[in-house]
């Protein structure tokens, strides 16, 4: 079974700075989707990112971005000129590109909490 | 607008009753997810459906039961045999082939 790791409970960043989350899953497949997502106070789940396993090249959207190391399994994302606005929960998660059993649900980590300082 | 919408956003139960959690999408999505967040953890499946009058148990059906008889609606019912019910539920869907999963606001249930 796939396992998402997210090693920091909690991160905090001053606003305008740059911060980097961790993230390191398991699993014996080749081809998969990796996603961040955002869980502000409002615990709307925001999709960030998404990386597909078989892209070389690091995906980014604005000023989020994601450092994919596919033999070390980690899946890191870069948080460039913080705001207010970032403070959140971000969760890290996983999604097999088999039609598998459970309908190619979303495998998460237990998520690392954002504090952006002013 | 197109998107997902749970309600009631905050649902108290008394113990040994069932409740039944709404979860309504526009977006035209074949497959449909309800997960559950506790304090510390993160989201973990409990029901999911990929097309209408089917559905499949996820890693924590236990005490929960679901229908899809639309293709909009996918309520989730949590049961009097669910033993630790209080928790955060969110539902999602996804239109396939595609990757990404959209959730609605969610649901706080707790047992009183």
């Amino acid at each position: 079974a796939q396992t998402v790791t997210q090693s920091q409970p909690e991160m905090s960043v001053q606003e305008a700075e740059t911060v980097t989350l961790s993230c390191t899953y398991d699993t014996s497949e080749s081809d998969y989707y990796l996603f961040w997502y955002k869980q502000p106070p409002s615990r709307q789940m925001i999709l960030v990112i998404r990386q597909e396993a078989y892209k070389q090249q690091n995906a980014t959207e604005n000023r989020f971005s994601v450092n994919f190391q596919k033999a070390a399994k980690s899946f890191s994302l870069k948080i460039s000129d913080s705001q207010l606005g970032d403070a959140a929960m971000y969760f890290c998660a996983y999604r097999s590109a088999i039609h598998g059993e459970y309908g190619n649900k979303l495998v998460f980590g237990a998520g690392t909490i954002l504090r952006v300082k002013s | 607008d197109g998107g997902i919408t749970q309600s009631p956003k905050y649902l108290f139960r008394k113990e040994g009753q069932n409740v039944t959690l709404s979860c309504e999408q526009n977006l035209n999505h074949d497959a449909m997810y309800w997960y559950r967040q506790d304090p510390g953890q993160g989201l973990r499946l409990i029901y999911y459906s990929q097309i209408v009058n089917d559905f499949q148990k996820g890693d924590i059906a236990e005490g929960y039961s679901v229908s899809r008889e639309k293709k909009e609606s996918f309520p989730l019912t949590v049961t009097s045999a669910q033993k630790n019910p209080t928790a955060f539920y969110l539902c999602a869907s996804r239109e396939r082939p595609y990757n990404e999963q959209f959730f609605g606001p969610g649901t706080r249930l707790t047992v009183l």
